[in-house]
């Protein structure tokens, strides 16, 4: 079965200070990444996805991720946070085999806290 | 930009009512879901759609809830008689086969 694993729960950082989030998944077969954000009250905005190709994906306000199927990661990074990105960061997986659709399977979330 | 667009933003019912949270997914996507969150929880899958038909549910989706297409642009999630640990914010969500799952801004439930 199909798993994610955010090792960090929450991960406090200095402003202006890089970021990384870890994801790990676990799947059997080919998978389709991505991590969204909530802020506070909010719904679940899409930051970036991979799909295929490139492993290097760039998503909205400056953050990227590396997928790496080696060691079945998908981590989050930003070289530089703002106060604003303050959130909870939820990496999710799917699965694509012979066409059909799964559904999304979401790790824990890591609550990301930018102090001044 | 194409929204999911979710009705009520926060309901309110009493413990063994009955609620319908709505949903209009993007006009061109084929799939729907929906998924719940509890407070301070992860986000878990309910259901999917497709078809005209449940395509998944999980172990959550018991015979209180069922969902509904009724008329080719809503999506609707029923709760037969609502229980306290029902309270969650409840997600709506669509996509065109995996190419990028869009979220509505979700219903927060609260049973009383």
């Amino acid at each position: 079965a199909q798993s994610v694993t955010q090792l960090d729960s929450q991960v406090p950082v200095f402003e202006e200070a890089p970021v990384e989030l870890r994801c790990n998944y676990s799947s059997s077969v080919s998978v389709y990444l991505f991590w969204y954000v909530q802020y506070p009250n909010q719904g679940l905005q899409l930051l970036l996805k991979y799909l295929s190709g490139s492993t290097l994906v760039k998503g909205i306000n400056g953050f990227e991720a590396e997928f790496n199927k080696s060691q079945t990661s998908f981590h989050l990074r930003k070289p530089s946070v703002h106060i604003s990105d303050t959130a909870e960061y939820f990496c999710a997986v799917t699965w694509n085999y012979g066409g059909s659709q799964g559904n999304l399977i979401f790790g824990k979330g890591t609550k990301l806290s930018v102090k001044p | 930009e194409p929204e999911v667009t979710q009705t009520p933003s926060h309901q309110v019912t009493q413990m063994g009512q009955e609620v319908i949270l709505r949903c209009v997914p993007i006009s061109n996507h084929l799939y729907f879901y929906w998924y719940r969150q509890i407070l301070g929880q992860k986000v878990e899958f309910l259901v999917s759609f497709y078809n005209n038909e449940i395509s998944e549910k999980s172990e959550i989706f018991d015979d209180q809830f069922s969902v509904e297409r009724p008329d080719g642009s809503n999506f609707t999630l029923k709760i037969r008689s609502t229980k306290l640990e029902d309270s969650a914010m409840y997600f709506c969500a669509s996509t065109v086969r995996g190419y990028g799952y869009t979220f509505g801004s979700g219903t927060r439930l609260t049973v009383v």
